[in-house]
């Protein structure tokens, strides 16, 4: 099976900042990646796949870039409404899936 | 409006079972793959099964041979019967659409397992 492992589990960071979410594979997944973002109480909400691409209507100061095992999400400008947990979910073992633990950002 | 709609969970006891719909409306639901995703309070995500549009069936080691996923185009519906619960499959269920990529979420049903 393949093990996604998110860093930081947790983060605090303000109104304005660049805050950068890192996902690793525990082997090659090809550009195989989805970002999720979910807030207390809500289902998860699409925001990239294949590492890179921006879901429609996903606001584009959200971000993704890596290969082979290492993948991040950035976040350029944070927005009050950015405050919530993401996880990455590769679907490189495809039709078999797994999910990150996750990362939860919080307001400073 | 693109729509996925939980229902069925419920308490149950250790080694019952419940069956788990999910009704789906505003997309052409006989054309895509769905999911069952869940989630343990303050826990993470955990993909759950697969049903691709053919009706063939994925799951993950931990609830395979006690889960089953089963889809009924006619009725715009995915289901998800579980066997043999345990308390670690208390969570809440969610349905979500996609063949890798999960691009619509339900908004869950809650499954506690408890004597």
């Amino acid at each position: 099976d393949i093990q996604m492992t998110q860093s930081p589990s947790s983060l605090s960071a303000s109104v304005g900042d660049r805050v950068t979410i890192t996902c690793r594979a525990s082997q090659g997944i090809s550009n195989s990646l989805a970002w999720y973002q979910q807030k207390p109480g809500k289902a998860p909400k699409l925001l990239l796949y294949a590492a890179s691409r921006l879901e429609s209507g996903v606001p584009s100061r959200f971000s993704g870039s890596g290969s082979g095992t290492d993948y991040t999400l950035t976040i350029s400008s944070l927005q009050p409404e950015d405050f919530a947990t993401y996880y990455c979910q590769q679907y490189y073992s495809t039709p078999m899936y797994t999910f990150g633990q996750g990362t939860k950002l919080e307001i400073k | 409006e693109v729509q996925l709609v939980e229902s069925g969970g419920g308490l149950v006891q250790p080694g019952g079972s419940l069956r788990l719909s999910c009704a789906a409306s505003g997309f052409t639901f006989s054309s895509y793959d769905m999911h069952w995703v869940r989630q343990a309070t303050g826990k993470g995500l955990e993909w759950v099964s697969a049903i691709g549009t053919a009706g063939d069936p994925y799951y993950p080691g931990s609830v395979k041979g006690r889960f089953t996923i089963s889809r009924e185009n006619a009725k715009n519906s995915l289901y998800l019967q579980m066997n043999s619960l345990r308390a670690g499959d208390t969570a809440v269920y969610y349905c979500a659409r996609g063949r890798d990529v999960m691009d619509v979420w339900g908004k869950g049903t809650t499954v506690t397992v408890s004597s």
